[in-house]
Formats: structure tokens, sequence, C-alpha cells
């Protein structure tokens, strides 16, 4: 069976320092993978999606970056953390060709202090 | 405009209520439907898709009203595990592109 990884669970970080979250998924090959940011009592806000390795697709501007090194692996980057960056992430995937049904990682919660 | 529109409730009803939650979108390109349910601090978790058949599973009964861009979601018979957020998703294929959107969601409390 599938399963999607994402680590760490929570991370207290300062204004001005870096990031970088990863995510892995398991028992399933050419997934497309998702990042989506949640900010308290908001709705989903996807950032990025990824058809393949090395293929991004930004959804908005921001502070932040995403990558794809390797087929089942997504990470998600900034070089410079702001108050505002501060929200739950969550990476998700679904299988190609599909209704899109998307499956989700246990998610990181980050506060920029 | 959003592309979902969901009451965000909260909605707090006995055990054993019947209770039900509506949600519209605004793309007619619109593909797919679905509710998630999300517990508190936690991630998003598909509880069904939604067909324009009506389709049930359990205690779940999902409706789509495509002419009227409308989903609705029933629970019968209220459990106190229900208490949750749902969130209303639909799929929109645009150019490259096959992505969800979310509703902001549903609280439900279930009462004992």
């Amino acid at each position: 069976s599938q399963t999607i990884h994402q680590w760490p669970a929570t991370l207290v970080q300062p204004v001005g320092s870096p990031l970088s979250l990863e995510c892995t998924v398991e028992g399933t090959s050419n997934p497309n993978l998702y990042w989506y940011r949640q900010a308290a009592g908001r709705g989903l806000q996807l950032l990025f999606y990824s058809v393949g390795i090395g293929q991004i697709s930004s959804e908005v501007p921001q502070n932040l970056s995403a990558s794809r090194p390797q087929d089942r692996q997504f990470i998600l980057s900034s070089k410079k953390l702001l108050l505002s960056d501060s929200g739950f992430y969550l990476c998700a995937w679904s299988v190609k060709g599909s209704k899109n049904i998307q499956y989700f990682g246990a998610g990181t919660r980050l506060s920029v202090l | 405009r959003k592309e979902v529109e969901q009451d965000p409730g909260p909605f707090n009803v006995p055990e054993g209520a019947t209770v039900a939650f509506n949600c519209t979108y605004s793309n007619s390109a619109s593909q797919s439907f679905f509710w998630y349910r999300q517990d508190c601090r936690k991630e998003p978790k598909l509880l069904m898709s939604v067909y324009s058949s009506g389709n049930e599973d359990g205690r779940f009964t999902a409706q789509l009203n495509r002419a009227s861009q409308y989903i609705s979601l029933l629970i019968r018979d209220s459990k106190l595990s229900d208490s949750a957020t749902y969130l209303c998703v639909v799929n929109i294929k645009q150019t490259g592109a096959n992505n969800l959107f979310f509703g902001t969601g549903t609280r439900l409390t279930v009462i004992p």
C-alpha cells in the first residue's frame, strides 16, 4: 500500500532562517506531488505541484521554493523565513490520469518567531 | 470569487441527529467532487467522492447538482466521532494542470 511521510511534525524557526521540509511517498511510482499551506482558520492554499522529477509549477508568488530531486521526493524550501510563512504545511500525492484524489501527509506545523 | 464556498458553521448537534452540509462551486468546468474530513490539527482525509447520481457510504450520503453547481453531505445518526471539519473539494482541469480546490470547511461538533 502507498504511504506518504512528512517531517518534521513541528518546527519553530526564527525570522530570516532557512527552511527545508521533506516529503516522500512509498508504494507508488511517478505520482503527482503537491505542497499546500493552511493558515489558522483558513482553507488549503496550493503552493506548488509537480508532475515529474525536476518539474515544478508554482501557484502563488511567495518566499518559498520547491524541488523534486527524485521521483517520490518533494522538498519545500526557503532561504529566509518571514513571519507570514507560519502555518500548517501539507504534502500530498495523487495518481496520474485519475480523478485527482489526493492523499495527504501528516503535515508540518511551522511557527516563525 | 472563491472557487468553493461553504458555510463555516459551527454546527453543534446532539448524538443521533441528522445534519446536512452544503457547498457551492463557481467553475462549471469542474470535473470531480469530494468531501474530505479534517480532524483538529491533523491532515485532511478523503471521506467520499461525490457522483452525479448521488452516493451513499453507511451513514453518509453525498449529492451533486451540476446545474446548480451545488454539493451536499448528509450525516445520519451522528456519532461523537463524527466531530470534525468537513471540506468540500472540487477538481478543475486547467491548462497543463489538474488541481483540487478546497472550501474552508464546515465545523461539526456532536454533543453527547
